[in-house]
């Protein structure tokens, strides 16, 4: 299946800094998500996106739907220990109801 | 908020059993769906369920089969299960009617097959 082209594949940051990663796609998007996922654990959804353009902020995590319909981005503001995991960007095309397409995964690693 | 529960966080079988993965979620989801994790593949797509009794092939069917004879339930079976199975298996729901619901997941099973 489709895999979503997800930057970049790992990042190691200091806390307190800021974080940027993105996902594109060839095709349009009905839906983009965002989800995190700690080691052994499942993925949680941190923010859903249903509209171009849409900006959308959950605590220090905001995130936006690329008016183009083919890319999103995530960005995490002062950036502590708990943030270290897997960060994942998932949508819907238009063509493949309910099923999800996922990116391939941003590994986040924070230093003291 | 959405509840999916996967039965075990560790299984270990041996090579040519048959192996049963359960999954329940209490949000009354029309739609279920199960993945396998690998490193550096992501998220693969095994099978998946519209309704009860209903089935659709993912990705990555192959040595897998399904059953959902309630809602609330979606059992991911390995009918044979061999070494290259081993992996995280992940469980999801979503609600139904609209195709751009997000997709809630369980905390995964780690199989290991010896």
């Amino acid at each position: 299946g489709q895999q979503l082209n997800q930057s970049p594949q790992s990042m190691f940051i200091q806390e307190g800094e800021d974080v940027s990663m993105n996902c594109t796609s060839s095709s349009i998007f009905n839906t983009w998500l965002w989800y995190k996922q700690d080691p052994g654990e499942g993925p949680v959804l941190l923010i859903a996106l249903y509209k171009a353009g849409e900006l959308t902020s959950n605590g220090r995590l905001t995130a936006q739907f690329g008016i183009t319909r083919k890319d999103s981005f995530l960005n995490i503001s002062a950036s502590i220990p708990s943030d270290v995991g897997i960060y994942f960007c998932a949508g819907h095309d238009t063509g493949t109801a309910s099923k999800l397409t996922f990116g391939t995964g941003t590994r986040l690693q924070v230093t003291l | 908020d959405v509840k999916v529960t996967q039965s075990s966080r560790y299984l270990v079988k041996r090579t040519g059993e048959k192996v049963f993965l359960e999954c329940v979620q209490d949000m009354d989801h029309e739609n279920m769906f199960w993945y396998r994790q690998d490193p550096g593949l992501g998220l693969r797509l095994i099978y998946f369920s519209y309704d009860v009794k209903m089935k659709e092939k993912g990705d990555i069917p192959e040595g897998y089969s399904v059953s959902r004879e309630k809602k609330e339930r979606f059992s991911l079976i390995l009918e044979s299960a061999s070494t290259n199975q081993t992996s995280m298996y992940l469980c999801a729901s979503s609600l139904g009617g609209s195709s751009n619901q997000p997709q809630h997941f369980g905390d995964g099973t780690r199989l290991s097959i010896l």
